[in-house]
């Protein structure tokens, strides 16, 4: 079984730009988390959705967006991208909105350079 | 934001000798999670903790949720040249919903 998928893997934009980042979970779970790693830190919470709606949304600014799709894919949206933006963006899902329960399960990422 | 405050911050050991690292934080958990995370992939699930008190293992790794529920630690016994990577502790804070806190990350490098 395919785990949770990202794309693109790897990303250039210049200041100003707009990004849209995907995310396919891992079949049958209805919950996408998103977190923001910089480097040398642990991930930080952007976003949860569970069954299209927002669960929960980290301190980030308006700038970031996101959505769930019925087939429980998502995208996170990043306006106006800043050189703080650079990071590795990663997509978590779980069966659950309570993921504590079980655990995310993470996808590898997407590696955001702004320049 | 929360801190989860982890150490040692980072780790250089011999191949074969035991690890053991923690994590603590001022806030209280109902559940504590272990992961690891190798350069260009996302952290992966090694233990969960569910109960203060609990004590998990999962092969060479033995797991601990403190009775405090503001701290736990993770031991390695025995390491060997594929533990090396960030290991993260995490979990979400008692009534604050799902989001998930993560900790500073050990850094652990084994010599062969």
């Amino acid at each position: 079984d395919a785990g949770v998928t990202q794309s693109p893997t790897h990303l250039i934009k210049t200041r100003g730009q707009q990004v849209t980042l995907r995310c396919s979970p891992i079949s049958g779970h209805k919950s996408v988390s998103w977190y923001q790693q910089v480097l040398g830190q642990g991930p930080q919470f952007i976003f949860q959705y569970y069954e299209k709606e927002e669960r929960g949304r980290g301190n980030f600014p308006d700038r970031f967006s996101a959505r769930q799709f019925p087939n429980y894919s998502s995208e996170l949206n990043v306006n106006a991208l800043l050189l703080g933006d650079s990071a590795l963006y990663l997509c978590a899902s779980s069966l659950w909105a309570d993921g504590a329960n079980y655990g995310y399960t993470f996808g590898s990422g997407t590696r955001l350079t702004v320049v | 934001g929360q801190q989860l405050n982890q150490s040692p911050q980072s780790m250089f050991i011999q191949e074969g000798e035991d690890v053991s690292m923690n994590c603590t934080s001022s806030s209280i958990f109902n559940t504590w999670l272990w992961y690891k995370q190798d350069p260009g992939e996302g952290p992966v699930l090694l233990i969960a903790l569910y109960k203060a008190g609990e004590l998990t293992s999962n092969g060479r790794l033995t797991a601990q949720f403190g009775i405090t529920r503001k701290d736990s630690f993770l031991n390695i016994s025995a390491s060997i040249p594929s533990d090396v990577g960030i290991y993260f502790c995490a979990g979400p804070i008692l009534n604050t919903g799902n989001q998930f806190y993560f900790g500073t990350g050990t850094s652990l490098t084994v010599i062969p």
